[in-house]
């Protein structure tokens, strides 16, 4: 599996942007970018996913470096409710299995 | 239902017992996951179920693991002669096929 790298940490403040970055130099050409995060006690939920082009949904979203070896998670107003582990994930588009690894974990602070 | 259902929410053993978690996926999906995370630990993968075919058992630690999908819906997860390494939580994912992954609130085990 091609493999993610994330900071083990970040912090913002309520109602400011946040940019989570991920690494991805192997991504194949195949590859999905997907965004999962997960809330203290609780399972991961998806957040969004792209291929190439940017994305956006009512969540968040996700700019695709022009070479696909990087991308970047926005959540355009932070709130305390998105204090959570955020994982980025490479994923064939198919069904297959999704291997998270350590995630960012973001605190919101007032 | 509208989501993942599982069970038992809350498991609590003694070591060397045998224990069954239950996932009920959403209905129509095809894919079905299991993953565990102990505590303060990333999710690891354990068995992945796709339609008929052959389930990925890649990521089972051990042969004391095992799981089944019958009639390509609910799946069991029995861990056998349970040990307090096998102390996590145990989630269950499904999906339609097309990558994103619906989860549920997980089984926590607990191994005295």
């Amino acid at each position: 599996d091609a493999k993610t790298t994330q900071p083990n940490s970040m912090e913002s403040n309520e109602e400011e942007p946040v940019h989570l970055p991920c690494n991805h130099s192997t991504i194949s050409g195949t590859d999905y970018i997907h965004w999962y995060r997960q809330l203290p006690s609780q399972g991961p939920e998806y957040v969004i996913h792209g291929l190439t082009s940017n994305v956006n949904n009512r969540m968040a979203s996700l700019a695709i470096a022009e070479d696909r070896k990087s991308s970047t998670l926005i959540l355009h107003r932070a709130t305390l409710r998105d204090a959570a582990v955020y994982y980025c994930i490479l994923n064939t588009g198919t069904a297959s299995k999704l291997t998270f690894g350590t995630g960012t974990r973001l605190q919101v602070t007032l | 239902g509208a989501g993942v259902s599982q069970s038992p929410s809350n498991k609590v053993t003694e070591k060397g017992k045998d224990v069954e978690l239950r996932c009920d996926p959403i209905s129509g999906h095809t894919a079905l996951y299991w993953y565990r995370q102990s505590l303060g630990q990333g999710l690891e993968f354990l068995i992945y179920f796709q339609g008929n075919s052959a389930p990925d058992k890649s990521g089972l630690p051990s042969d004391r693991f095992s799981a089944e999908r019958t009639g390509g819906s609910v799946s069991t997860l029995t861990i056998q002669r349970t040990q307090q390494e096998d102390s996590a939580v145990y989630l269950c994912a499904s999906s339609l096929g097309t990558g994103e992954l619906f989860f549920g609130e997980g089984s926590r085990l607990t191994v005295l």
